[in-house]
């Protein structure tokens, strides 16, 4: 079955530093989805991406879907400590979504 | 998100009893999904469901049981079959045709067999 592989699984940055994490998948993906999970807390949805080579931006968070529709990746410029928690990449089509693992991410001040 | 009712927060369960974990919504959406996640890991799909008196077993539908015999409820019953119980279950609903195709999370119910 269609899977979606995201790295890296974690992440520790210094307040101020980038980070990105990546999703891929063998298969072409009909569209790609961007949760954001807070420590203790519920996925939150962020954005949807679904034509090759698109690119969003939120404030400091860049979204890119692959030409090749197969890849995507999160982006976060000058990390804050309010970015802390895990961030799934997810796929799907109308009957259910497939979620990456995530990748947690860690701001230190 | 708002609009879905996850109840109670924390549960304790003895081994060998059932449980069932609440969801309800008022969001009007027409599908429902449960989740599971373990610590440090993603999301994996239990059961979902498209419409009323409907549903599909998910991933890992071992050990589970659902029924939905109203749109604002989609209840998780987690039998003594299920073999490690212990985690985090997210309910989540979906509004069909919606742009972008996105699913609201209730704020989940953490499960401890002891």
């Amino acid at each position: 079955g269609q899977q979606v592989m995201q790295i890296p699984q974690y992440q520790h940055v210094q307040e101020g530093e980038d980070f990105t994490t990546y999703c891929n998948s063998s298969t072409t993906l009909s569209n790609i989805q961007w949760y954001k999970q807070r420590p203790g807390g519920h996925p939150v949805f962020l954005i949807q991406l679904v034509k090759s080579g698109e690119v969003k931006k939120q404030k400091r968070l860049t979204f890119q879907f692959g030409e090749a529709k197969k890849n995507s990746s999160l982006h976060i410029t000058a990390t804050q400590t309010t970015d802390v928690g895990t961030y799934f990449c997810s796929s799907g089509g109308y009957n259910k979504l497939i979620f990456g693992a995530g990748t947690r991410l860690a701001v230190h001040p | 998100d708002g609009g879905i009712t996850q109840s109670p927060k924390y549960l304790f369960r003895k081994e060998g009893q059932n449980v069932t974990l609440s969801c309800e919504q008022n969001l009007n959406h027409d599908a429902m999904y449960w989740y599971r996640q373990d610590p440090g890991q993603g999301l994996r799909l239990i059961y979902y469901s498209q419409i009323v008196n409907d549903f599909q077993k998910g991933d890992i539908a071992e050990g589970y049981s659902v029924s939905r015999e109203k749109k604002e409820s989609f209840p998780l019953t987690v039998t003594s079959a299920q073999k490690n119980p212990t985690a985090f279950y997210l309910c989540a609903t979906r509004r069909t045709g919606d742009i972008p195709d996105t699913q609201y999370f209730g704020p989940g119910t953490r499960l401890t067999v002891l």
